[in-house]
């Protein structure tokens, strides 16, 4: 089936540095999101992009974080600076169209370490 | 704020044995639910999706949707250890937004 797929899979860094997270989401899909998940619970949704732009996002997604995909390479998500509770797993989605009701496929997440 | 509320928390059940998970919504303007499961250290895989009432079946799993009540239930019966995993449920809307909304999860674990 389709695959998203997360660069790094696991990323350790002290905090206070930047740390970009990278997505190469399915190959025709234009709706992309990140989600955070700690101590595998729940999933909780950040933000998502359309057209090089942020559509919606939650509380969790801080003024720390940014999104971007420039020129169709890697949809990224940067933290910086990175705190503590920062710590989780992020995991990247895709979606092929527009509505609640096109599936998200998920990548394998990166698991993000704050020192 | 919408919520997405699963019971029950953790589930063990015998192989062979039925296993009912439930997820209701606190948004009255829902109208999409999905169900995804998460082996542990894995990204979540979609399962099933409901979007009118009644019912679906796929194999041996069964989907329920009531959405007067925005109450989905989950049931997977000669469940086997494969099964075992964290299984989330979410909400999505039938607007420009493709936001989803998901659930706190229930853990099953299938014992052989």
């Amino acid at each position: 089936g389709p695959k998203v797929l997360q660069i790094p899979s696991h990323q350790i860094i002290d905090m206070g540095q930047m740390v970009t997270l990278n997505c190469d989401p399915v190959s025709n899909h234009l709706y992309f999101y990140w989600y955070k998940q700690i101590l595998g619970q729940q999933m909780e949704f950040l933000v998502n992009f359309y057209n090089g732009k942020v559509m919606e996002k939650s509380k969790l997604f801080k003024d720390q974080f940014s999104v971007e995909r420039p020129d169709g390479s890697y949809f990224t998500l940067k933290i910086q600076p990175t705190a503590l509770e920062d710590s989780a797993v992020y995991f990247c989605a895709s979606s092929q169209g527009q509505g609640g009701s096109y599936e998200q496929y998920f990548g394998p997440g990166t698991r993000l370490t704050v020192l | 704020q919408q919520k997405v509320q699963q019971s029950p928390e953790s589930l063990i059940v015998p192989e062979g044995g039925m296993a009912s998970l439930n997820c209701t919504s606190s948004d009255r303007n829902v109208d999409y639910f999905w169900w995804y499961r998460q082996h542990s250290g894995k990204s979540p895989k979609m399962l099933m999706s409901i979007f009118s009432n009644g019912e679906k079946e796929e194999g041996r799993f069964t989907v329920h949707l009531n959405k007067a009540s925005l109450h989905t239930s989950l049931h997977i019966r000669d469940s086997q250890p494969s099964d075992s995993a964290l299984y989330l449920c979410a909400a999505s809307k039938a607007s420009n937004t493709n936001k989803v909304v998901f659930g706190t999860g229930t853990r099953l674990q299938v014992l052989p």
